[in-house]
């Protein structure tokens, strides 16, 4: 199962734009790339997903690098709503299994 | 969009009695359904796969006659908690895989439950 890699924590201030990294260095050339968050005592909401291009909708951007080993969620005006857990996940071939890694945790500062 | 109904959304039960979470696709049906436990602070851990028709999958370390898991319909998976003791406390929370999902492209990833805090007490 391809692993991720996510920075523990990261603050933003409100109204600026969040960056965040992930690295799926293992990651196979058919496994789409998930992300979502977690507020606090929630089940996880689904945000974004992709392959290799570049991907938008009314949530946040994604965007992946040409190797495919890394991407970046982008969420364009962070609010403080925003403040979550935000998971980026591969999926297992084969299983269809998500195995989460640790995530980062995300405070939008007012 | 999707939904899935996870109930209760939170139980707290005696030491040494079972107790069951359902969880329910309100809109589609689902093949597969997972079931995760949370800790406190920490991240989601895969609990097992449970698809329709058929015995769970549970992962390395699950105890599966603890952890008692039904997926007799496509929109209906059960985990039933059996004999509890404290350290059981956690956040369990369970995800479905619609059925029209023919491959790695999802439309919109699966659809998680809101989850259900057990207390063993």
């Amino acid at each position: 199962d391809a692993k991720t890699t996510q920075p523990t924590s990261m603050d933003c201030a409100e109204g600026r734009a969040a960056n965040l990294p992930c690295n799926h260095s293992t990651i196979s050339g058919n496994e789409y790339v998930y992300w979502y968050r977690q507020i606090h005592s929630q089940g996880p909401q689904y945000i974004i997903h992709g392959l290799k291009n570049n991907e938008t909708n009314e949530m946040a951007s994604l965007i992946i690098t040409e190797d495919r080993k890394s991407s970046t969620l982008i969420l364009p005006h962070a609010t403080l709503r925003d403040t979550a857990v935000y998971y980026c996940i591969v999926r297992s071939r084969g299983t269809y299994k998500y195995i989460f890694g640790t995530g980062t945790r995300l405070k939008v500062l007012a | 969009g999707a939904v899935v109904s996870q109930h209760p959304s939170w139980v707290i039960c005696k030491s040494g009695t079972s107790v069951k979470i359902e969880c329910r696709s309100l809109d589609f049906q689902a093949t597969t359904m997972f079931w995760y436990r949370q800790f406190p602070k920490q991240s989601l851990m895969l609990m097992a796969t449970s698809n329709e028709g058929s015995k769970a999958t549970y992962e390395q370390g699950v105890e599966k006659d603890k952890f008692l898991i039904n997926h007799a319909s496509l929109t209906l998976s059960t985990l039933t908690v059996t004999s509890a003791h404290p350290e059981d406390s956690s956040f369990y929370i369970c995800s479905a895989r619609d059925i029209d999902d023919r491959g790695p492209e999802l439309r919109g990833g699966y659809t998680f439950g809101s989850g259900t805090r057990l207390t063993v007490v």
